[in-house]
């Protein structure tokens, strides 16, 4: 039972563009989100990441955004670059657990065309 | 680079072979990981280690053996592997359990 749903599997987006990648889990005890970006050749990376007291969290051009109702959390790209082309991985864990209990989605393969 | 090495970065082994993992740090961190990567599924934690103990063992088969000599030093012993054990494996540390992991390059495995 996957307990992290990511969509979609793969992206493609105009430069300049917006990104959205969207993830939902069915672990209500679940109160830390991040989502891990990885380049080719590369290990996945912490890009950003959300507790569930807030609705919204930015950094630069990514934002997390977390409905709590819904069990839903999204990660949007604004102003897509190239350079953002890489896979992104959203995840889930319960706090006091760590990352013992990490639990990720499948992966988005985001392609930025100029 | 994130601190974390990991070697080989390829390997490519047959059925009845027995090869090893390394990898290490030196950032001082406590914990340290094994990750399993495979395409189109879920990155699936292997073992995890903290201040040399194991703490974690997700089911694994037995021919994946983990070795842990030092706080900066985790091995993956592997042995008669089948195909579907073909995968990236990746090696993480962090502070502690409960704080942000870095990633090795990861190691891509073919059993052939």
């Amino acid at each position: 039972q996957q307990q992290v749903k990511q969509s979609p599997q793969s992206l493609i987006v105009q430069k300049g563009g917006i990104s959205i990648i969207n993830c939902a889990y069915e672990n209500t005890a679940f109160d830390y989100f991040p989502w891990y970006q990885q380049f080719p050749g590369k290990g996945p990376a912490l890009l950003i990441a959300i507790r569930p007291d807030v609705s919204e969290k930015k950094e630069g051009r990514f934002t997390i955004s977390f409905n709590k109702s819904a069990k839903q959390f999204s990660l949007h790209i604004m102003d897509s670059q190239p350079g953002d082309s890489a896979t992104y991985f959203c995840a889930a864990s319960i706090g006091n657990f760590g990352n013992e209990k990490l639990t990720f989605g499948t992966g988005t393969r985001l392609t930025i065309i100029p | 680079e994130t601190g974390v090495t990991q070697t080989p970065r390829h390997l490519v082994m047959g059925m009845t072979n027995k090869k090893s993992l390394k990898c290490e740090q030196h950032l001082g961190h406590n914990a340290m990981y094994w990750y399993k990567q495979s395409a189109k599924k879920p990155l699936e934690l292997m073992f995890v280690y903290n201040f040399k103990e194991q703490t974690e063992n997700n089911s694994v088969p037995s021919r994946f053996s983990p070795e842990c000599p030092n706080s900066s030093h985790l091995f993956l012993h592997l042995h008669t592997l089948q195909p579907e054990d073909s995968a990236l494996y990746l090696c993480a540390s962090s502070p502690n359990r409960n704080t942000e992991a870095f990633f090795g390059q990861g190691t891509r495995l073919t059993v052939v």
